[in-house]
Parts: structure tokens; sequence; C-alpha cells
């Protein structure tokens, strides 16, 4: 597509219910990143891919947190027995190239995001 | 680990006048910095990024950075702001160890009156 496209852009669900948003990246694009954002507060990485595999999740704070990316384009966040404090942007993004890596393959391109509110 | 330090959380300025956004970091191998922006209900948006050369570089909408390696800096300037670059400014890094994704620093709002 011509942009990272993220879905749902709204999602409130009750604490303990299970979540699940949706990235689609750039189109061609190798790499897929996870971000996590609270008011105030710059980005936080959770997760990243290249192609199909999942090459860094440190970022993720706990086993409630899980991704996945299992044909290297689409990739599903998933929350599992969401808490309050789960609340915030999840944002998604994705690079033509490896991150890390100098040139323009490195630029990362941000989704719209998704809001989420745990009640 | 690599950080990422933005010392301004808010800035007010007036239209006209000039921008320095400073910007420090830490990291232990060779270096990518960037600065993307976010305007009011707005998505994060690449303004400018140094990957090697010339360590001023020129962004959108009038924007620099200096890299300057000795200092672990990477400065956004703008020598005369505008209304409508209100919006949030983020100090990103990455490079070729450690965390290979972007490290974000925590953003400085920025607020140009008219």
């Amino acid at each position: 597509g011509a942009g990272v496209s993220q879905s749902p852009r709204y999602k409130v669900t009750k604490r303990g219910q299970d979540v699940a948003l949706r990235c689609d990246p750039i189109s061609g694009h190798v790499s897929l990143y996870w971000y996590r954002q609270a008011l105030g507060q710059g980005p936080e990485f959770l997760t990243y891919f290249n192609y199909e595999a999942q090459q860094d999740k440190s970022g993720l704070p706990n086993d409630r947190f899980s991704a996945e990316r299992p044909e290297g384009s689409i990739s599903t966040l998933t929350i599992q027995r969401t808490e309050q404090r789960d609340s915030a942007m999840y944002r998604c993004a994705s690079s033509l190239g490896l991150p890390g890596t100098g040139g323009a393959g490195n630029t990362i391109y941000f989704g719209e995001g998704s809001w989420l509110t745990v009640v | 680990a690599q950080s990422v330090s933005q010392h301004n959380h808010h800035v007010i300025l007036s239209e006209a006048a000039s921008l320095e956004l400073g910007c420090n970091y830490s990291y232990g191998g060779t270096v990518n910095l960037f600065w993307y922006v976010q305007y009011p209900g707005q998505h994060l948006q690449l303004l400018l990024k140094y990957f090697s050369g010339d360590p001023l570089v020129k962004g959108i909408k009038g924007f620099e950075a200096e890299f300057i390696k000795s200092k672990f800096s990477f400065n956004l300037r703008k020598p005369s702001v505008q209304w409508s670059d209100t919006a949030e400014y983020f100090c990103a890094v990455n490079g070729n160890t450690g965390r290979r994704a972007l490290t974000f620093g925590s953003g400085t709002r920025l607020q140009v009156q008219p």
C-alpha cells in the first residue's frame, strides 16, 4: 500500500479481554516495527521483524504481549488479559531495508497508530 | 544500551524566532540519527536524517540539524519558526550494534505563538 496502515484506529476494551492490533506495512518493506507511546512520552520500542522472523522482542513488557508476522507482510500485535496500564497509542512502522544500516533503506515510516483504551 | 536525551520538554516561541532543540545520544557503534515531527492529530513524519558524510543535514520545511560527534549531539535548528511548526519533535537513533530498531527521546513540544 501507499503507507503503513493500522487497524483498528481506536479500540476500547474491558479489562481482562484480549486485543489484536493489525499492521499492514508499505508494500515490499522488509522490516516491521511495533512501538508503544504514552501521552507526553516518546515511542517505546516493543519488537521488530525482518521478513517473518522476529529479530528483537526485548521491548515487550511481559508475556501478555506477543507479535507475529507469519508471511513477512501483515503483522498482528496481541495483548492478552488487558490491563488499564496497557492503555496507549500503539504504532507500527516499516522500512525497506534492515534497520541500523546506512542509506535510504534505513528510513522508517510510521502508520497513524491504534489508540487502545482499557476500561 | 543506547539512549536519547531531549532536555527541552516544552518550548514556547513567537513567530519568526529562531529555534534550536537539543538532542544528545548514547550509542556504541556507527550511528544513524533522525528527527521526527508529529503535528497535532497526525502521525510521526520524518523531518531529516543523518547517516554519514556532511554533518550538517537539511530537511523539509527549512529545518536542519548538525551532527557533532565529539559532543554526541544532533541538535535541530530553524532560523525562523512559523505558527504551523507547532508540533512535537522527537530525536531518534539507531546503528549497527545493539538494538537495531530506533530508540527515541521523550520529545519536545514546540508551541509557536502568532
